[in-house]
């Protein structure tokens, strides 16, 4: 069982819809990152969240230390949403070793 | 300012071969994170490195090792390639400026290594 699991692994959605991923881990955490990947590799760092919501523009991160779960969500979603969105926990302390989950493929169709 | 960036973008090789995959920080970030994303999969974590010392490893064989220059770049080798070597490399550099776990990490393009 992986240390980080996210859900689902697919999502579709048209545009404008409000949408959630969702992110569980399993181990002790100092942070939890959410982050984008576009076709052809390039990740960009939305959120680092230790407790609380962060939110940036339409999307927002929520995380429940107790429950150890975590979402993203994107509000008034656009075709140029779509990427695999990648949750990933930093279970290592100050040696800030990440363990991620597997991604989230999302489209949004225009 | 520049993000981190890595060289080459792409590369192939044959089994067997050594691999050198480089990688620039952003200017005044000290700790570099190598890690390894096959195909359909999440990243995993390679290596840390924070002024110039090993900081933490991953499940990685003794094929894979890095260094860090005085000048904060890395440089990560794969010796005796297998196909299963195949993928996307990421290194992602942080400025380690409150020394605490939380920092944010930036990536770099990453180098895509093809083993034939």
């Amino acid at each position: 069982k992986n240390e980080v699991e996210q859900s689902p692994q697919n999502l579709t959605a048209q545009e404008g819809e409000f949408i959630t991923i969702n992110c569980s881990y399993s181990v002790g955490i100092s942070a939890l990152h959410w982050l984008q990947q576009h076709p052809g590799g390039g990740i960009v760092s939305l959120f680092m969240l230790s407790s609380g919501k962060k939110k940036h523009g339409r999307l927002i991160a929520t995380i429940n230390i107790q429950e150890k779960h975590s979402s993203l969500h994107i509000t008034a979603s656009h075709p140029r949403d779509s990427a695999v969105y990648i949750c990933a926990a930093n279970s290592g302390g100050s040696n800030y070793k990440l363990t991620f989950g597997k991604g989230t493929l999302l489209t949004v169709n225009p | 300012d520049a993000g981190v960036t890595q060289s080459p973008t792409h590369l192939i090789k044959t089994r067997g071969q050594h691999v050198t995959l480089r990688c620039s920080p952003i200017s005044g970030h000290k700790s570099v994170s190598w890690y390894q994303q096959v195909l359909g999969q999440g990243p995993q974590f390679i290596f840390q490195y924070y002024e110039k010392e090993e900081r933490g490893r991953g499940n990685f064989p003794d094929r894979f090792s890095a260094r860090q220059f005085p000048n904060y770049s890395s440089e990560l080798n794969v010796n005796a390639l297998l196909l299963g070597d195949s993928a996307l490399y990421l290194c992602a550099s942080r400025p380690v400026v409150t020394g605490a776990s939380t920092d944010t990490q930036y990536f770099g393009p990453g180098t895509r290594l093809t083993v034939l």
